[in-house]
């Protein structure tokens, strides 16, 4: 079956780094992405990932391992805004996402 | 301005009655999403379109009916509400199927009692 887990809720702190991890179990694979959330609003995109590796973007990466079905989203230099939902989503012939990470970021 | 509307923002309803949710993208994307949010689902794909006049279900079709006659239009219909579609619904459009994202509306908190 399809499958996408993310932890539910994870906490850190401003300034930190934090990493948010997503595996999955899908029938095919075109590729991964995440979102981040805020309550109460759409989702915005945040990174692909299609080959095995690091993608960096300013203070957020994405790492992917398609022998291990894994990804992590890397969140440096933790802001008071980066309090949201981050979603993975699969694409193989319909696109899966994972049910959210909620990140609290503590002052 | 360029973008991807959807309306009404909220709506309350009666079970039984017919509801459609609009949404229209000025993109000319050729893709183009419904999805539902619920509390511990996450995001869950109703239908998709890859083109006009083409539709396919997603994950969680039934009670749901779509069409898109015109690429910029995507409306989704629920042909007679019930208490379990209450949800907030998203519309999203790519560009292509490959490596681009899907940008979302800001979605329909719809209410059926």
């Amino acid at each position: 079956g399809q499958n996408i887990d993310q932890p539910t809720e994870m906490t850190a702190t401003e300034g930190a780094i934090v990493q948010i991890n997503c595996t999955y179990q899908t029938s095919g694979f075109n590729g991964l992405f995440w979102y981040q959330q805020h309550a109460g609003e759409a989702p915005t995109f945040l990174s692909y990932n299609v080959l095995d590796g690091l993608e960096e973007k300013g203070r957020f990466s994405s790492f992917l391992s398609r022998s291990k079905g894994y990804s992590y989203l890397l969140l440096k230099e933790l802001q008071m805004k980066d309090s949201a939902s981050y979603l993975c989503a699969v694409r193989d012939d319909k696109i899966i996402f994972g049910k959210g990470t909620r990140l609290h970021i503590l002052p | 301005d360029a973008g991807i509307t959807q309306s009404p923002r909220y709506k309350i309803t009666e079970t039984g009655r017919q509801v459609t949710l609009m949404c229209h993208q000025t993109w000319s994307h050729s893709y183009m999403f419904w999805y539902r949010q619920d509390l511990g689902h996450g995001l869950r794909l109703i239908y998709y379109s890859a083109a006009a006049d083409i539709t396919d279900k997603g994950e969680v079709p039934d009670g749901y009916v779509v069409s898109r006659s015109k690429t910029e239009n995507f409306p989704l219909t629920l042909e007679s509400a019930t208490r379990s579609q209450t949800s907030v619904y998203f519309c999203a459009s790519s560009e292509s199927w490959g490596n681009q994202p899907q940008h979302f509306g800001d979605g329909t908190r719809l209410s059926i009692l």
